[in-house]
């Protein structure tokens, strides 16, 4: 079946520094996946998305890679602050209409 | 404001007891969807609808029913609720235009069910 997984439950790094969070899937090729960001009991916000004709995707300080012969997204952080702190989701349209997100990850960023 | 609303934020009910979890965007968009997040599992989609009278399963559809009969609502209907639908309900859109879909889905403050 199709999956998601993400590298870690959690990730705990010091201010300035650049965060990365690894987001892997087996079973499908989807043409495009998507981060969000949600911060604790609140909705996931969308943050950036890259399609399988990208190889990477900035905005600010975001990054994101897509490497579909590795079926791997990496989602990077540069000069991390604390009030990045929050869970990163990533998802990918499994077919049709159908989105699956992963479990995310918790990024904590100590100052 | 552009936003996703959802109603109620909050609710204890008991099984058996049939509930509704109303939704409803003001962004014109015609894709909505309902996911539900459980520690652990991330969220997991449960029904969605390409647009007005449009729903299709999710992976996890059992013990729920939804309707689109306005393209700004979509009702989350619980009818013999059960204590393993307690969770944490989010309700999403995202607008679709023909010939090209944007993916980026909206997402409203969440409702969390509890079922004694």
């Amino acid at each position: 079946s199709q999956k998601i997984e993400q590298n870690s439950e959690a990730l705990n790094i010091q201010e300035g520094k650049t965060a990365t969070l690894t987001c892997n899937y087996t079973n499908y090729s989807p043409a495009y996946l998507q981060w969000y960001r949600q911060d604790p009991g609140r909705g996931p916000v969308f943050l950036l998305l890259i399609r399988e004709n990208e190889k990477e995707k900035r905005k600010e300080r975001l990054k994101v890679t897509f490497d579909t012969t590795l079926k791997q997204s990496l989602f990077h952080i540069t000069a991390s602050q604390p009030a990045d702190s929050a869970t990163y989701l990533c998802a990918l349209e499994a077919g049709g209409f159908k989105t699956i997100f992963g479990a995310g990850t918790r990024l904590f960023v100590k100052a | 404001e552009a936003q996703v609303t959802q109603n109620p934020r909050y609710l204890i009910t008991v099984t058996g007891k049939k509930l509704t979890v109303t939704c409803s965007q003001n962004m014109n968009h015609e894709y909505m969807s309902w996911y539900r997040q459980d520690p652990g599992l991330g969220l997991r989609q449960i029904y969605y609808s390409m647009n007005v009278e449009v729903t299709d399963k999710g992976d996890v559809p059992e013990g729920y029913k939804v309707s689109r009969k306005e393209k700004r609502n979509f009702p989350l209907i619980l009818e013999s609720p059960s204590p393993n639908q307690t969770s944490l309900y989010f309700c999403a859109s995202s607008l679709s235009t023909s010939g090209s879909r944007s993916y980026e889905q909206y997402f409203g403050p969440g409702t969390r069910l509890t079922v004694t």
